[in-house]
């Protein structure tokens, strides 16, 4: 088992560029997560999904949008990059018990 | 709303003492988790221990314990005779059966001096 593969692992994109991170899991989990992790900072939901296509807002989805067309990929999308989206975003699933967490992709919007 | 509060930003302490983090959480919901989860210097995410709001019973294993209070809305996690390898950021997280969601803590950077 893989469990929860993300990438890329490191990325740097330049303001008002778009790109895609990527999450799938193979746990057959129903639930998943995007969250991201500022430097020295504790994680902020960004959006999650209950099942293939339903998703739905967490603490901090501006500047985001998802997409769950399948149980086990969880894509994230940022259209229009800030440095405010400068990051380490972790994608997450669960049966509703403990999250099981990808290893992370740290992005720099420069 | 649901809130996980970790007041202790960062802890020092010299090998072998004994370290307790804090963890005090609000929900309003009956039927909660509570989890911790470990990040070391390698960033990603382990997770430690999950708790239901049904079970008050403490936990123990190896170094370290847990004690579960829903009378204070504290869920803390104490590591006994810490070591070098303890060294890590650590978050308290609550998930609720209502919401979904999993909302976590600022995190506690703990650091142990050799």
């Amino acid at each position: 088992n893989a469990g929860v593969t993300q990438t890329p692992k490191f990325r740097i994109l330049k303001i008002g560029q778009s790109m895609t991170l990527q999450c799938t899991q193979d746990m057959n989990h129903n639930y998943m997560y995007w969250y991201r992790q500022d430097p020295g900072m504790g994680l902020k939901l960004i959006y999650y999904s209950v099942g293939a296509g339903i998703t739905d807002k967490g603490e901090v989805p501006n500047g985001y949008n998802v997409s769950r067309s399948t149980t086990e990929d969880f894509p994230l999308r940022l259209e229009l990059a800030a440095p405010s989206q400068t990051s380490v975003y972790f994608c997450a699933s669960t049966k509703m018990a403990e999250l099981f967490f990808g290893s992370g992709t740290q992005l720099s919007v420069l | 709303a649901q809130k996980v509060t970790q007041a202790q930003t960062e802890i020092s302490v010299v090998e072998k003492e004994d370290v307790t983090l804090d963890c005090v959480y609000e929900t309003r919901d009956t039927t909660y988790y509570l989890f911790w989860y470990k990040q070391p210097p390698s960033g990603e995410l382990v997770f430690l221990i999950r708790r239901n709001s049904f079970d008050e019973q403490n936990e123990i294993s190896g170094r370290y314990s847990w004690n579960f209070q829903k009378s204070t809305s504290s869920f803390n996690f104490t590591i006994t005779a810490s070591q070098v390898v303890d060294s890590a950021v650590y978050f308290c997280a609550l998930s609720t059966s209502g919401t979904y969601k999993y909302i976590f803590g600022t995190g506690t950077r703990l650091k142990v001096l050799a």
